[in-house]
């Protein structure tokens, strides 16, 4: 079935460093992918999406790479900060029709 | 309000117990999802409307679990005979346009289902 894997499900980088983390999905009809943080008993918040007709999405620290062909995405953090210390998933939609699957999740912790 | 809005945000049940979780989206928002959420995993999708139609419920893991949104706006997930193994955070979220849009969603601050 549909399903979007998501690497690695711990990183520990130090303040400062870059974080990357890395998606591939299954559906090759997904064409729409976001990222979200989600803090300790928060809501996921949208930090950048890409679409699939461009193959890289930066803001500020945060940018987004996808490659279609592999179906697989990538988030990069660089300049990591504290305040940065999260879980990050990523998703894929639509997916068999109209869902959107998630990834397991990345627990990213930035030390001070 | 300004956001996805859920109630209530904590709800302990004993199992057998049916339970009602409510979501009021985004106004305007024409979409709207259920996740489930288990600890320490990704959302799971359960269900979608586009407006007051219910378009995907693939992801509804019994009969025990119903969704509506009857006139397009707030929506309400019914558990029925809950089980343990039903206790997680359940996740509203509303996008603007229909799903294949490409919209982002915003999501809810959820509730959270403990079930003894």
């Amino acid at each position: 079935g549909e399903n979007v894997e998501q690497h690695p499900s711990t990183l520990s980088v130090q303040e400062g460093d870059s974080a990357v983390i890395k998606c591939t999905y299954s559906d090759s009809a997904s064409n729409y992918f976001p990222w979200y943080k989600q803090e300790l008993g928060k809501r996921p918040q949208l930090i950048i999406d890409i679409r699939s007709n461009v193959g890289e999405k930066k803001d500020q620290r945060i940018a987004v790479t996808l490659n279609k062909t592999a179906k697989h995405f990538s988030l990069h953090i660089t300049e990591t900060q504290p305040e940065d210390s999260a879980v990050y998933f990523c998703a894929a939609s639509p997916t068999g029709g109209f869902k959107t699957i998630f990834g397991a999740g990345t627990r990213l912790f930035v030390k001070a | 309000g300004a956001g996805v809005s859920q109630s209530p945000r904590y709800k302990v049940a004993k199992r057998g117990q049916d339970v009602a979780l409510r979501c009021d989206p985004i106004s305007g928002h024409v979409s709207l999802f259920w996740y489930q959420q288990a600890l320490g995993q990704g959302p799971e999708f359960l269900t979608y409307f586009q407006n007051e139609a219910q378009l995907d419920k693939s992801g509804l893991p019994s009969d025990r679990f119903f969704a509506e949104r009857p006139e397009g706006s707030v929506s309400t997930l019914k558990i029925q005979r809950t089980q343990q193994e039903d206790s997680a955070v359940y996740l509203c979220a509303s996008s603007l346009a229909p799903s294949d849009s490409n919209q982002p969603q915003h999501f809810g601050d959820g509730t959270r289902l403990s079930i003894l």
